[in-house]
Formats: C-alpha cells, sequence, structure tokens
C-alpha cells in the first residue's frame, strides 16, 4: 500500500541557506502536517493543511514556511538555516474525517543536517 | 490546552513479558483520538494503535492493546509477550481531527533477553 512520501530522505546545509522538504501524502488524504524532532527530543508540531489552505500553526519560525499544492503533496521551506534546524522532519497525512477512523500516518522523515 | 504525559521516561522488561507504558491527556474536547506511535533507533515513525474517543472497545491490534480510560483520561499501551524488537521509544500523541496532533515525551523501552 502507498505510504507517505518524504524527500530528501538526508539534506545537508550550511548556516545561512535554504532548504525545501517535500512530502507526498496517502492516495485521497486532503489533511498533512508537519514536524520537527531535535536530537532526544519529542516531535514538535509546526503547521498542518487541510484541503490546500493552512489549518493549524504549532511552532513554526518565521524563517519557515510551507504550502500544500493542488495534488495535495506540500513543501516545507526553511530559509536563513540555523544550526538549530538540524533536526529529523516529519510528515504525516491523514483524513479529516470527524467518525475518527484513526487514519493518520508519518512518513520516513527528512534529516536535514546544518553545518 | 491540550496535553499529554508520559511519566514512564525509560523501562525496562523482560523478553516475553508484558509491559505497559502509561499515558495520560488533558483536553476539554469530546471528540479526540488517540495514538501510540513506535520510533526505533533508525528514525522512523510506526503507527501502532488508534483509539477514537466514542469508542467504547479498547482498541487492540496484535500484541498491543490500549487500554483507555476516558474518565481518568487515560490511554495506557499494554504490549504482551515482548520481543528484542520492541526496544524503541514509544510515544503516545492526541489529535484533534483536521488541527494539531501533540506528542507526549516518550518512554524509551528496553526488552532485556
Amino acid at each position: 500500500a502507498a505510504g507517505v512520501i518524504q524527500s530528501p530522505r538526508h539534506l545537508i546545509k550550511e548556516k545561512r541557506e535554504t532548504a525545501t522538504l517535500k512530502c507526498y501524502p496517502i492516495p485521497r488524504h486532503d489533511t498533512v502536517y508537519w514536524y520537527q524532532q531535535g536530537p532526544g527530543q519529542d516531535p514538535q508540531f509546526l503547521i498542518s493543511f487541510y484541503e490546500k489552505m493552512q489549518s493549524d500553526k504549532g511552532s513554526i519560525p518565521d524563517r519557515f514556511s510551507a504550502q500544500q499544492f493542488s495534488d495535495y503533496h506540500s513543501e516545507l521551506n526553511m530559509s536563513s538555516l540555523e544550526l538549530g534546524d538540524s533536526a529529523l522532519y516529519f510528515c504525516a497525512s491523514s483524513v479529516r474525517d470527524y467518525t475518527n477512523t484513526g487514519e493518520l500516518f508519518f512518513g520516513e522523515g527528512s534529516r536535514l543536517t546544518v553545518l | 490546552a491540550q496535553k499529554i504525559t508520559q511519566t514512564q521516561p525509560g523501562m525496562f522488561v523482560q523478553e516475553k513479558e508484558a509491559v505497559t507504558l502509561d499515558c495520560t491527556y488533558d483536553t476539554s474536547d469530546q471528540s479526540y483520538g488517540l495514538f501510540w506511535y513506535k520510533q526505533p533507533s533508525s528514525g522512523e515513525m510506526i503507527f501502532l494503535i488508534y483509539q477514537g474517543s466514542y469508542d467504547e472497545q479498547n482498541a487492540t491490534e496484535g500484541r498491543y492493546s490500549l487500554n483507555f480510560q476516558k474518565a481518568r483520561k487515560s490511554a495506557n499501551l499494554v504490549i504482551s509477550a515482548s520481543q528484542l524488537g520492541d526496544s524503541a521509544m514509544y510515544f503516545c500523541a492526541m489529535i484533534h481531527w483536521g488541527n494539531q496532533f501533540y506528542f507526549g515525551t516518550g518512554t524509551s523501552l528496553t526488552v532485556i533477553p
């Protein structure tokens, strides 16, 4: 079965550079969530999108932006990278189904290293 | 504000024994979902089990079961017959569908041969 696809899986950048992470949700999933997990930390919610509109916003820095496209894939753009941005970035997708089907799955994550 | 609490930073269990990982949550909403995820050292976040707030029966998935006590706001994960491959971080999480999906701080489980 198709899963959530994230690319790239690994990315190395220098300070002050920019990076773009991509997320391809499970087909027919309409909601995408982005999380940042620093070393030894629990995942922190960044932002979510429902039907291509921003749904909720968490602790996303102003240097970061994200959007969801017409094909439901989402991109997280990170500018002026700092050492502290080094983390595992997860994308998850779900159906916004208030009957609570529990269908919410994560991609394998994109590991960003800022040097 | 919603909150997930996992009070056990680390747990040890003997192989083949059962273990319970604790999770309590705080929400004023009536409709929410509770998840458990496993994160091995390789980093991926693996879905284990889900419980909807309106589900009256405790969720079960193979060796995993979720002890859901709504009045106490707890959603403990029970792993039966532990295996060495169960050694990992375990995260409890809560969602109000379409909105933020909150994680607890995780419990590191080590299965001892």
